[in-house]
């Protein structure tokens, strides 16, 4: 089964305080995401990855940053936290599976900003 | 541009009863569409897909949804509910021809009342 894994369930930060949320998928995917989920918003694409050190921004990319150094790992940076960037983060890992790309996702991030 | 439109937000429904969850899509190609169900506190899991072929797609738990090509719909349907059926629901459609960045609805919360 594919794995996705987030480094925290739960995190609480200061507003200016730069933090970092960690993925891992242990499938070999070549596409990685970032989302955010807000109430009645559905998720928003934040950014994603198709390969190792490439990015692209999603529809929400200000006040975030992404990093992948290594195929496995997609980490998502807030250079300086905000209130209005309390959500739920979920990463996603996919790859081409008889022509679709169904996504797998890891258990989510809760970050609250005070 | 593809675009999901989930035309309920909530669906209030009584254990035993039937369910059918909306999902309506907009695209000028041809798609592949997904149902994913969130559990509270946990990230989304794929609970079935259209690819090709058969327009009556089963999925786990339960659960099937039917593709309408003419009224470009997708809906999601089970004849029996459980209390463990309460969760959030999303549709998501990508289309073919490589495309690996999908859209999804906003969401349908189903709360299955005892």
């Amino acid at each position: 089964d594919v794995k996705v894994t987030q480094s925290s369930r739960y995190l609480v930060k200061r507003t200016g305080e730069k933090v970092f949320l960690e993925c891992v998928q242990d499938m070999d995917h070549e596409n990685m995401f970032w989302y955010r989920q807000d109430p009645g918003l559905g998720l928003r694409l934040i950014y994603f990855s198709y390969d190792v050190k490439m990015k692209e921004k999603g529809d929400i990319p200000e006040g975030y940053s992404v990093s992948r150094e290594k195929k496995e790992r997609f980490s998502l940076i807030l250079e300086s936290a905000s209130t209005n960037q309390t959500s739920m983060y979920l990463c996603a890992s996919s790859a081409n599976l008889a022509g679709a790309y169904e996504q797998y996702f890891g258990p989510g991030t809760r970050l609250t900003v005070t | 541009a593809q675009s999901v439109t989930q035309l309920d937000s909530q669906v209030p429904v009584f254990e035993e009863a039937p369910v059918e969850l909306r999902c309506n899509y907009s695209s000028s190609v041809s798609v592949y569409l997904f149902w994913y169900v969130q559990y509270p506190n946990q990230g989304l899991q794929l609970l079935l897909k259209y690819l090709s072929g058969s327009t009556l797609v089963k999925g786990i738990n339960g659960f099937e949804a039917e593709f309408n090509k003419s009224q470009t719909s997708f809906h999601l349907r089970k004849p029996s509910v459980h209390i463990s059926d309460t969760a959030e629901y999303f549709c998501a459609v990508s289309e073919t021809g490589g495309s690996y960045i999908p859209t999804f609805g906003r969401g349908t919360s189903l709360i299955v009342h005892p």
